[in-house]
Formats: C-alpha cells, sequence, structure tokens
C-alpha cells in the first residue's frame, strides 16, 4: 500500500515563527505536492516538485517555500508564519507522466493553527 | 472562471438509496482526466474513481459510478446503496494537459454528504 506520511497532525504556532510540514512517501514516486485546504475553497495547490530538488510554484505560492532533498520528503516552510496560514495542509505524491489516470495519493493532513 | 464547479455545498441521502454528486468542468483541452475523491473527518483524501476524456463507458468501481457527459461537461458522481460510512466531504477533480504538467490536479470546492437512517 502507497503509504503518505505527515510529520504532524495539529500544530500551533505563533506569528512570525519558521514552520516546518513534513512528509513522506514510501512508493518511489516522482511528484510530490503540497496543498492547503480551507472551508468553501476546497484544495489549492500551493506547491509541487516533479524531481528531486526540482519545484514548481501551484496556485498560492506566497508565503511558502518548499525543499525536496530526497526522492521520499518534501517540505513546506512558512519563512514567517502568519494568522492567515491557518488551515489544513495536506501533502501527495504521484507517478509521473502524462498518463492522466495516475491518481494522486495524500497524506492526513497537518491542521495548522497560527496565533 | 472556476475550472471545477461542485453547486451543492450540503447533500442528505438516506441509507440504502442512491445519491448523485454533481461536478462540471471547464477546458479547452481534448485529452484530459476526472477524479473523484472522498475525505471522512479523518482527513485523509481517498481516490473513488476515475474518468478519462476519451474513455467511451463511464467509470464504475463498486457502489461508485461516474456518469460522465462529455458534451455538457459534466462528470456526476453516483453512489447506489448509500451507507452511514459514505458520509464525507466528496471532491471532484480535473487533470489536463495545459497545466504545464500532466500531474497537477485542480479540484472543486466539494459537497458533503450526510447519509441518515
Amino acid at each position: 500500500d502507497v503509504k503518505v506520511t505527515q510529520s504532524s497532525r495539529y500544530l500551533v504556532k505563533r506569528t512570525g515563527e519558521k514552520v516546518f510540514l513534513e512528509c513522506v512517501q514510501d512508493m518511489d514516486h516522482e511528484n510530490m505536492f503540497w496543498y492547503r485546504q480551507d472551508p468553501g475553497l476546497g484544495l489549492r495547490l500551493i506547491y509541487f516538485s516533479y524531481d528531486v530538488k526540482m519545484k514548481e510554484k501551484g496556485d498560492i505560492p506566497e508565503g511558502y517555500s518548499v525543499s525536496r532533498e530526497k526522492k521520499e520528503r518534501f517540505s513546506l516552510i512558512l519563512e514567517s508564519a502568519s494568522t492567515n496560514q491557518t488551515s489544513m495542509y495536506l501533502c501527495a505524491s504521484s507517478f509521473t507522466g502524462a498518463a492522466y489516470y495516475n491518481e494522486q495519493f495524500f497524506g492526513p493532513g497537518t491542521r495548522l493553527t497560527v496565533l | 472562471a472556476q475550472k471545477i464547479t461542485q453547486t451543492q455545498p450540503g447533500m442528505f441521502v438516506q441509507e440504502k438509496e442512491a445519491v448523485t454528486l454533481d461536478c462540471t468542468y471547464d477546458t479547452s483541452d481534448q485529452s484530459y482526466g476526472l477524479f473523484w475523491y472522498k475525505q471522512p473527518s479523518s482527513g485523509e483524501m481517498i481516490f473513488l474513481i476515475y474518468q478519462g476524456s476519451y474513455d467511451e463507458q463511464n467509470a464504475t468501481e463498486g457502489r461508485y459510478s461516474l456518469n460522465f457527459q462529455k458534451a455538457r461537461k459534466s462528470a456526476n458522481l453516483v453512489i447506489s446503496a448509500s451507507q452511514l460510512g459514505d458520509s464525507a466531504m466528496y471532491f471532484c477533480a480535473m487533470r489536463e494537459r495545459r497545466t504545464g504538467t500532466a500531474s497537477k490536479l485542480t479540484f472543486g470546492t466539494g459537497t458533503r454528504l450526510q447519509v441518515t437512517l
């Protein structure tokens, strides 16, 4: 079974703190993704990576950065957390290529609260 | 303009009844894929079903089927014989060629389904 794990289920941080959200997958997937989920807005893509050290901005990258030093690990970084970054963060991974049927596998999510 | 539209924020269905969750999409591509995911209260997204734009048959997976109407750009999820465990958020998503890489998904805002006794 594909396993995508996230470092924390719940996280509380203070405004201005640097926050790291970690995601690890065990299926040798090339692609990894970070989304945030807010009520009424669905899932919005923050960043994704299609290979080690490669990244692309998603729809809402402002205020975030990412790091992918190893294939199995994709980190989301909030350089200076703000209250409007309070949200549910979901990590996902998938195989690469133009195969449209390659679904994304999701982790359990991290609910981040910034006070 | 929204690429994926789910117009039903919430739905109720009685146990053992069938329910249809609506999804319309917008794309100018000929090749694309449509997905449905389920998100229980635990938070994890669970892949349910996939439909390719060139697939002639509607996709089915157990109690889930996808009513794909290409000309109308709709991809509605049908859940037959609803169970209490089907209570969850349901998201429709699309993968297009134009998003730069074939791996990106665009999600709708979701429909919360509540199954009642």
